[in-house]
C-alpha cells in the first residue's frame, strides 16, 4: 500500500484558500487518491476522489501532478465549519485489501 | 433518511463483559467495514464484508467477532472486554467499483468505555 505524508496541521482564515499537499511516492498504477474530511465526534465524510490531473466538484478541488506522487487538496474560501481534520487515501478499495487512514492534517480556521 | 446508523452511540461497560453495537446501511451497497479509532485518532480497519462473506481481518483479537445477517447489516460481537477496548468504532460501507474506485460512507460512531 502507497504510504502517505501530510502536514500534521494548518492553520488558516476564514474566507482564505486552503491548499493541503499529500505525498504518495510509491503510488501504484491503478490506485486512486481519495480524501475524507472528519469533524470532532463524526465518521469520516468523502470529500474528493481522482486518479489523474484535476477534479472539481461543490466542496473542493484535488490537483494530481503527472507523475502522481503528490496530490493537492484545495478548499476555496474556508470557513469556521471547515476546521476539521482531512484524510489523504492512496490506494484501490476493492474489499479484499483496505485503504489505510494516516495521521490526517488538522485544519484550524480563525476567524 | 440516514444513510449508516450505529447502535448504541455510547457504551460504557466493565471488563470481562460480552456487548454487540450494530449497523445498518440503507445505501444497497455490497461491502461493508468496521473501523476503530484509538484515543491518538488514528483510525484502523477491523473487518470488511463484502456480500456476507468476511474478506478482511486485519489482525484483530478473536474476541471480535463481525455478524452480518444480510448486506445490510454488520453487527460487532466483542467478548470478554478489556480496557484497551476502549476507543470510538466506526461502521461504514461501500459500493465498490470495479476500477477499485470507491467511496465510503460512515456511522456516527460508538464511543465505546471499558471500566
Amino acid at each position: 500500500l502507497a504510504k502517505t505524508t501530510q502536514p500534521i496541521s494548518m492553520d488558516s482564515y476564514e474566507g482564505q484558500e486552503v491548499n493541503i499537499t499529500c505525498s504518495h511516492n510509491n503510488i501504484a498504477t491503478n490506485d486512486y487518491i481519495t480524501w475524507y474530511q472528519q469533524f470532532p465526534s463524526q465518521g469520516p465524510r468523502f470529500i474528493i476522489q481522482g486518479y489523474k490531473t484535476k477534479v472539481t466538484n461543490e466542496v473542493a478541488s484535488l490537483f494530481i501532478p503527472a507523475d502522481r506522487k503528490s496530490s493537492t487538496l484545495s478548499l476555496p474560501r474556508v470557513s469556521l465549519s471547515d476546521t476539521a481534520v482531512y484524510y489523504c487515501l492512496v490506494g484501490v478499495d476493492t474489499g479484499r485489501r483496505a485503504l489505510t487512514f494516516g495521521s490526517g492534517t488538522r485544519l484550524q480556521v480563525q476567524p | 433518511d440516514t444513510a449508516v446508523s450505529q447502535t448504541p452511540k455510547y457504551l460504557v461497560t466493565q471488563m470481562g463483559n460480552d456487548k454487540s453495537i450494530k449497523c445498518e446501511q440503507n445505501l444497497g451497497h455490497d461491502t461493508m467495514y468496521w473501523y476503530k479509532q484509538d484515543s491518538k485518532k488514528f483510525l484502523k480497519i477491523m473487518f470488511s464484508y463484502n456480500n456476507k462473506e468476511l474478506i478482511i481481518n486485519e489482525t484483530v483479537p478473536n474476541r471480535f467477532s463481525p455478524k452480518s445477517p444480510d448486506k445490510a447489516h454488520l453487527n460487532l460481537h466483542i467478548n470478554s472486554l478489556e480496557l484497551g477496548d476502549s476507543a470510538v468504532y466506526f461502521c461504514a460501507s461501500t459500493q465498490l467499483h470495479g476500477d477499485g474506485g470507491a467511496e465510503q460512507y460512515f456511522g456516527p460512531g460508538t464511543r465505546l468505555t471499558v471500566t
